[in-house]
């Protein structure tokens, strides 16, 4: 079964739009952790941020925010102000006990045109 | 740059081969993560290490093999190449196998079996 859902696969945007990122997340476990990672055209994956399912508070970084609802099992992601730079596919992962692997979804391509 | 390396970044081999990925982990971390990359699978836990000890496997077929060497660096093998396993391979590295430590990813081996 799926544990990490991504409903969107494109989004496309135009410069200095806010683009919203969806993810719905499956466990049985009480303590997990979710992250999203970018994965630029260069193809490297790169870590963006890391929430424990103990913190709901819901945090801003820079131009990133994130939506954390454990009643809802949502993990959303927003990019403010879009920039062509933004233009990656994003993943959200799980991360659960006791291997602690990361369970990804199908990833969004984002699409920031100038 | 994560700190993660991993050689080659490019690999072209043919059916019924056989090939050695080879990854290095950032200064101090003992968890190495294989992942695979393709199309139709989108990212899919392999396996991991643990201070050279095997912790956990996923959706490893047993045609691939992996190990984690006293240096801490990893290589992971795979034998008698069929064209589905045409992938990128990622390499993760984190201090301990646990959620409270994000995954620095290496920039991928490509692997295109003809």
């Amino acid at each position: 079964a799926q544990k990490v859902t991504q409903a969107q696969t494109e989004i496309s945007v135009v410069e200095k739009e806010d683009v919203t990122l969806d993810c719905v997340y499956e466990t049985r476990d009480t303590t997990y952790y979710l992250f999203w990672y970018k994965q630029p055209p260069s193809g490297e994956l790169v870590f963006l941020i890391r929430r424990n399912s103990f913190d709901e508070q819901n945090e801003i970084s820079g131009r990133y925010s994130w939506n954390f609802q454990k009643s809802t099992s949502s993990f959303n992601f927003t990019i403010t102000a879009s920039q062509v730079v933004d233009s990656a596919v994003y993943f959200c992962a799980l991360s659960e006990y006791p291997d602690y692997k990361l369970s990804f979804g199908a990833g969004t391509t984002v699409t920031v045109r100038a | 740059d994560s700190g993660v390396t991993q050689t080659p970044k490019h690999l072209i081999t043919a059916t019924g081969q056989r090939v050695t990925l080879r990854c290095s982990p950032r200064s101090g971390d003992l968890s190495v993560y294989w992942y695979q990359q393709s199309l139709d699978q989108g990212l899919q836990f392999l396996i991991q290490y643990y201070n050279g000890e095997e912790r956990a496997k996923g959706n490893i077929l047993e045609r691939f093999s992996a190990q984690q060497f006293p240096d801490l660096h990893s290589e992971l093998n795979l034998s008698s190449l069929e064209l589905g396993d045409s992938a990128l391979y990622f390499c993760a590295s984190s201090v301990r196998p646990s959620g409270r430590d994000e995954q620095f990813f290496g920039p991928g081996t490509r692997l295109t079996v003809l």
